[in-house]
């Protein structure tokens, strides 16, 4: 166990529809980063968050959109799903900026 | 921009026999990690390597750094079935202090 959290486990939607993924970090980091990993793209970065502040971009969708709040738990919002967009969602968290991240147990997204 | 480059995709060996999975950047890294994830788990933490050529052993397994600091790699000495999985390195992007682009991975599989 990492000590991060991730709600849901499983989500299962259809096109077009919007969802929001939950992130609470480890006690005490400040960090959350989310990657979202596909059989064919691997481990893709998207976002970063440190201390409530975005400080890091990837490759994350403009239907894509996350945000961290004060008590530090994240959220990743999905919109206009599409069939693509079915992969598995980690959050991950660290005390501080490039030190080792601790994954959470991710949420596997199917768009149907 | 960066990308990190893992070789080989696959890997299939026999309980017993050596592995060893490399990791080249296309750019000079400040540090680099290295995770394991297992099937069906997330991306667990393996060790952070920060100096130019540094070695660094747990058990049968053997981290290096290069000395350019643009190389890594990952020996495990005679493979156990408990090392079965997906063995990622990782790099802080030089352009965005808080992001860290993933190598696609190495799967290994260790046939008993």
């Amino acid at each position: 166990d990492s000590g991060v959290t991730q709600t849901p486990k499983h989500l299962i939607t259809a096109t077009g529809q919007r969802v929001t993924l939950r992130c609470s970090p480890r006690s005490g980091d400040l960090s959350v980063y989310w990657y979202q990993q596909s059989l064919d793209q691997g481990l893709q970065f998207l976002i970063q968050y440190y201390n409530g502040e975005e400080r890091a971009k990837g490759n994350i969708l403009e239907r894509f959109s996350a945000q961290q709040f004060p008590d530090l738990h994240s959220e990743l919002n999905l919109s206009s799903l599409e069939l693509g967009d079915s992969a598995l969602y980690f959050c991950a968290s660290s005390v501080a900026l490039l030190n080792e991240q601790f994954f959470g147990p991710g949420t596997r997204l199917t768009v149907l | 921009g960066q990308q990190v480059m893992q070789i080989p995709q696959y890997q299939h060996v026999q309980e017993g026999e050596d592995f060893t999975t490399y990791c080249n950047s296309s750019t000079t890294l400040s540090n680099i990690q290295w995770y394991k994830q297992r099937p069906g788990g997330h991306p667990v933490f393996l060790i952070q390597l920060v100096k130019s050529g540094e070695v660094k052993k747990q058990k049968r397994l053997t981290f290096q750094f290069g000395e350019a600091k643009k190389n890594s790699s990952l020996h495990i000495t005679a493979t156990q079935t408990t090392d079965v999985g997906t063995y990622f390195c990782a790099g802080p992007s030089g352009t965005s202090y808080g992001k860290l682009t993933f190598g696609q991975g190495t799967i290994l599989t260790v046939h008993p």
